[in-house]
């Protein structure tokens, strides 16, 4: 089966750091993606992982295990701007991308 | 990145009227298109996906009568939504990937009311 699982909400303190989960159940997995969403606007790419470990893009990084279907994106150093919803999505064998709920992710002073 | 023209952004419509949209992959040939709608406060959810000259592939439970998608070009897509109704009020975003990318961009999604 096809499944994504990411929590609903999370709250943090600008400037400190935040780790949003993702596990996921994909068959013919080919990789995980994050997006990052404002209200009222389309997703934006935040990263890609197919192999298995961490890759960091400035303040973002994001984290894949393959034998444990489990991602995380981490994002450090949190701004204001960074309120948003975080989109996991997983990609098929066919290309075609799995999407989680959504993490709500409220930055507060 | 490559991208995505999104048109319109915002279209209030009467009830009963169509309505459509646009997707233009201004740098980049989009071999595939895939249509979704977001509902307040909800992930995106496909609706359908669809590959240049080809007919689409709808996700079960969207009527393909009603939400009329032409992929006619490796540029262009349009999603046509037929006699809308209230409910069909949301927020539809479409994406296309090239041939040899992972990857696929986001075209900047459309407000859709009906009234």
């Amino acid at each position: 089966g096809q499944n994504i699982d990411q929590p609903t909400e999370m709250t943090a303190t600008e400037g400190a750091i935040v780790q949003i989960n993702c596990t996921y159940q994909t068959s013919g997995f080919n990789g995980l993606f994050w997006y990052q969403q404002h209200a009222g606007e389309a997703p934006t790419f935040l990263s890609y992982n197919v192999l298995d470990g961490l890759e960091e893009k400035g303040r973002f990084s994001s984290f894949l295990s393959r034998s444990k279907g489990y991602s995380y994106l981490l994002l450090k150093e949190l701004q204001m701007k960074d309120s948003a919803s975080y989109l996991c999505a997983s990609m098929d064998s066919n290309y075609q991308l799995i999407w989680g709920a959504g993490t709500k992710l409220i930055i507060k002073p | 990145g490559a991208v995505v023209s999104q048109h319109p952004s915002r279209v209030i419509c009467k009830s009963g009227t169509s309505v459509k949209i646009e997707c233009r992959s201004l740098d980049f040939q989009a071999t595939t298109m895939f249509w979704y709608r977001q509902f307040p406060k909800q992930s995106l959810m496909l609706m359908a996906t669809s590959n240049e000259g080809s007919k689409a592939t709808y996700e079960q439970g969207v009527e393909k009568d009603k939400f009329l998608i032409n992929h006619a070009s490796l540029t262009l897509s349009t999603l046509t939504v037929t006699s809308a109704h209230p409910e069909d009020s949301s927020f539809y975003i479409c994406s296309a990937r090239g041939a040899s990318d992972t990857e696929a961009f986001f075209g900047q999604g459309t407000r859709l009311t009906v009234v």
